[in-house]
């Protein structure tokens, strides 16, 4: 049962375009969000997170939209640059007292071409 | 300021074998969380420790089992090794508040099961 998905295995995108990566989620007990970025050889990388009393996160370039009545958010990266070409996971976790269990997508491969 | 550190980075063994894994969390941290990651698949929760004891633990066999350390560093041991634990395994660290706070991941160790 995958209760965090990522329909699109890879995405490519021309450098200075937008990048958009899209997740949906179907447990509904499900209130705070998370986006990872790992490259290759590394661990995942915290990027942005969101929770569920909010739409819409940004940080610098990225921006998270959550859309809680359709259980799907999505990750905006403008510009998109080269370095962006990684592996992005996004996670859900209930929200409880202390450190949470993350439950992962499969990920999507981002490739930003030049 | 050191982040999450796991050794070793790789481990070979064959089937039947058993093999520990270490995590030192990111300094000021309490709790360590790990997860396995399969090729081409998100990560997976395995077990979370916090006070020195399993506090959360995903659907994982009894053959993975954990400790953590009164300086918050961790274990992991897999017992009775199948071709299928054959995977990348996380280790992440967290500070127990009581709402949203992020896990920072290790690189990770690369086991390999012949």
């Amino acid at each position: 049962d995958q209760q965090v998905k990522q329909n699109s295995p890879s995405l490519s995108v021309q450098e200075g375009r937008i990048s958009i990566l899209n997740c949906d989620y179907t447990n509904s007990m499900f209130d705070y969000f998370l986006w990872y970025k790992k490259y290759p050889a590394e661990g995942p990388t915290f990027l942005i997170s969101i929770s569920s009393i909010k739409d819409k996160n940004e940080d610098g370039r990225f921006t998270v939209f959550l859309n809680k009545s359709a259980k799907h958010l999505s990750l905006h990266i403008v510009p998109s640059q080269p370095g962006d070409s990684a592996v992005y996971f996004c996670a859900a976790t209930p929200i409880i007292q202390g450190a949470q269990k993350l439950v992962f997508g499969q990920g999507t491969r981002l490739t930003i071409n030049p | 300021d050191a982040g999450v550190t796991q050794s070793p980075t790789h481990l070979i063994k064959t089937r039947g074998q058993q093999v520990t894994l270490r995590c030192s969390p990111k300094s000021g941290h309490d709790t360590v969380s790990w997860y396995q990651q399969a090729l081409g698949q998100g990560p997976q929760f395995i077990f979370q420790y916090y006070e020195e004891e399993e506090r959360q633990r995903g659907n994982f066999p009894d053959r993975f089992s954990g400790h953590q350390f009164p300086n918050y560093s961790s274990e992991l041991n897999v017992n009775a090794l199948l071709l299928g634990d054959s995977a990348l395994y996380l280790c992440a660290s967290s500070l127990e508040t009581v709402y949203q706070e992020t896990q920072y991941f290790g690189p990770g160790t690369r086991l390999l099961v012949l």
